[in-house]
C-alpha cells in the first residue's frame, strides 16, 4: 500500500527538542522531493520545509529556519524533521507529504501532533 | 494572516455548482501556473484535488475543475454532493522570500 506514516510527536516544553519521523512505503521514495506541512489547531495549512531526492537542496519557512532541520534516509525510506528551540507557536499537527509536482503534494501522512507547552 | 486570500465559507445545495476564489499576487498565483487545491475533511489529512491550475490527479472526479485569471485562481465544484462538504485550501508556488509555497486560509464548504 502506498502510504506515509509519521511518528515522534508529543508534548514538549518551550525550548525543548523533538524529532519527527515519516516512514514511506509502496513507492520509490528516492524518486521524490518531500515536504513537511503543519496545521495549528483550528488553523490553516503552512508549508514548513522540503528536501530534494539526494539532500542537496533543502528549504525552510522563515519562522523555523535555523531551528528545524529536514533530512532523509533513502535506504530506510524515511523522512525526518529535527525541531530545536521549540516555541508555543510551533504547536501543530505535522504532516509529511510527497511532492508530486512543483509545490503540489499528492500523498500525505495522517499527521503527528506536536504540543509545546509548560 | 495567510498569503493567499480565500472566502471563509461558501455553501450550495446538492446538484448545484459553487466556485471558491483564491487571490494572491504576481509573486505567486499570477506569476506562474503552479496553483493547487486541497480538500480536507474534519480531522483528516489534506487530499490533492487540482495541481498546475487545472489538472486533476487520477481518481479525482471531473466535477472538480480549476482555472486562473490574473492573480486569482478558482476551484469550481459542479453537481455538489454531500461528501463534498469539507475545507478547501488553495496553494501556490511563490518567488517571495525563501518560501516554496504559500497556502490560503481555507474555505469551509457547506452542502445544504
Amino acid at each position: 500500500e502506498v502510504q506515509l506514516v509519521e511518528s515522534g510527536g508529543g508534548l514538549v516544553q518551550p525550548g525543548g527538542s523533538l524529532r519527527l519521523s515519516c516512514a514511506a512505503s509502496g513507492f520509490t521514495f528516492s524518486d521524490y522531493w518531500m515536504s513537511w506541512v503543519r496545521q495549528a489547531p483550528g488553523k490553516g495549512l503552512e508549508w514548513v520545509a522540503n528536501i530534494n531526492q539526494d539532500e542537496s537542496a533543502r528549504d525552510y519557512v522563515d519562522s523555523v529556519r535555523g531551528r528545524f532541520t529536514i533530512s532523509r534516509d533513502n535506504a530506510k525510506n524515511s523522512l525526518y524533521l529535527q525541531m530545536n528551540s521549540l516555541r508555543a507557536q510551533d504547536t501543530a499537527v505535522y504532516y509529511c507529504a510527497r511532492d508530486f509536482a512543483v509545490a503540489a503534494s499528492d500523498l500525505w501522512g495522517q499527521g503527528t501532533l506536536v504540543t509545546v507547552s509548560s | 494572516q495567510s498569503a493567499l486570500t480565500q472566502p471563509a465559507s461558501v455553501s450550495g445545495s446538492p446538484g448545484q455548482s459553487i466556485t471558491i476564489s483564491c487571490t494572491g499576487t504576481s509573486s505567486d498565483v499570477g506569476g506562474h501556473n503552479y496553483v493547487s487545491w486541497y480538500q480536507q475533511h474534519s480531522d483528516k489529512a489534506p487530499k490533492l484535488m487540482i495541481y498546475e491550475v487545472s489538472n486533476r490527479p487520477s481518481g479525482v472526479p471531473d466535477r472538480f475543475s480549476g482555472s486562473k485569471s490574473g492573480n486569482t485562481a478558482s476551484l469550481t465544484i459542479s453537481g455538489l454532493q454531500a461528501e463534498d462538504e469539507a475545507d478547501y485550501y488553495c496553494s501556490s508556488y511563490t518567488t517571495s522570500a525563501a518560501l516554496d509555497r504559500v497556502f490560503g486560509g481555507g474555505t469551509k464548504l457547506t452542502v445544504l
